[in-house]
């Protein structure tokens, strides 16, 4: 089974405004750490927000928010008030057993258009 | 500056031969990855070293080979071993084993 499953190869959004990110993964590990990371064109990838499976709320950072429903095993992210920058491929990963190993999902090509 | 440097970032090689991808940091960060993406795809882990002079295979460590005899340093070896080696790869570190991942800026390495 995979770890992390992104259902939505590819997006579209209007600048400045809000999307939505699906992510939902597998883990039967009471402890685990959920990730977002954004890949611009360069290939870097960029860290953007983590939520730990004890936190009791959602992440913030900036314009980024985790929607994270822990029943539904699921791991949204959320940008609000799109820019044209934010234009990337998003990841979201897991780390989770004893040796904190990390799961990719396959990504999402988010498109802010104009 | 902190960071993660990895060179060079682009590699040629003719197949058959071994090639050595650099990763260097000086965030003084334990753990160390390394990750393989192939086009349109996601990150797929191949080797990971939590500390000094220990090191862990990831989800697809055949043909490859590392070290880390050093906290800063995690060299990656693609031997003539693994079939498919063209791809881009990208280096991560973390303080912890439990903590975000920083990543380098990736080397894209082809082999004909």
């Amino acid at each position: 089974a995979q770890k992390i499953t992104q259902t939505q190869p590819g997006m579209f959004v209007q600048e400045k405004e809000a999307v939505t990110l699906d992510c939902t993964y597998d883990t039967s590990d009471p402890s685990y750490g959920l990730f977002w990371y954004k890949q611009p064109s360069s290939g870097e990838m960029i860290f953007l927000i983590y939520q730990g499976s004890y936190d009791q709320q959602n992440a913030t950072e900036g314009r980024y928010s985790l929607n994270f429903q822990k029943a539904r095993k699921s791991a949204n992210l959320v940008i609000s008030a799109s820019q044209l920058g934010d234009s990337a491929m998003y990841f979201c990963a897991m780390r989770e057993g004893p040796f904190n190993k990390f799961y990719f999902g396959s990504g999402t090509k988010l498109n802010v258009k104009p | 500056d902190g960071g993660i440097t990895q060179s060079p970032k682009y590699l040629f090689r003719k197949e058959g031969q071994n090639v050595t991808l650099s990763c260097e940091q000086n965030l003084n960060h334990d753990a160390m990855y390394w990750y393989r993406q192939d086009p349109g795809q996601g990150l797929r882990l191949i080797y990971y070293s939590q500390i000094v002079n220990d090191f862990q295979k990831g989800d697809i460590a055949e043909g490859y080979s590392v070290s880390r005899e050093k906290k800063e340093s995690f060299p990656l070896t693609v031997t003539s071993a693994q079939k498919n080696p063209t791809a881009f790869y990208l280096c991560a570190s973390s303080i912890s084993a439990s903590g975000e991942q920083y990543f380098g800026p990736g080397t894209r390495l082809t082999v004909t």
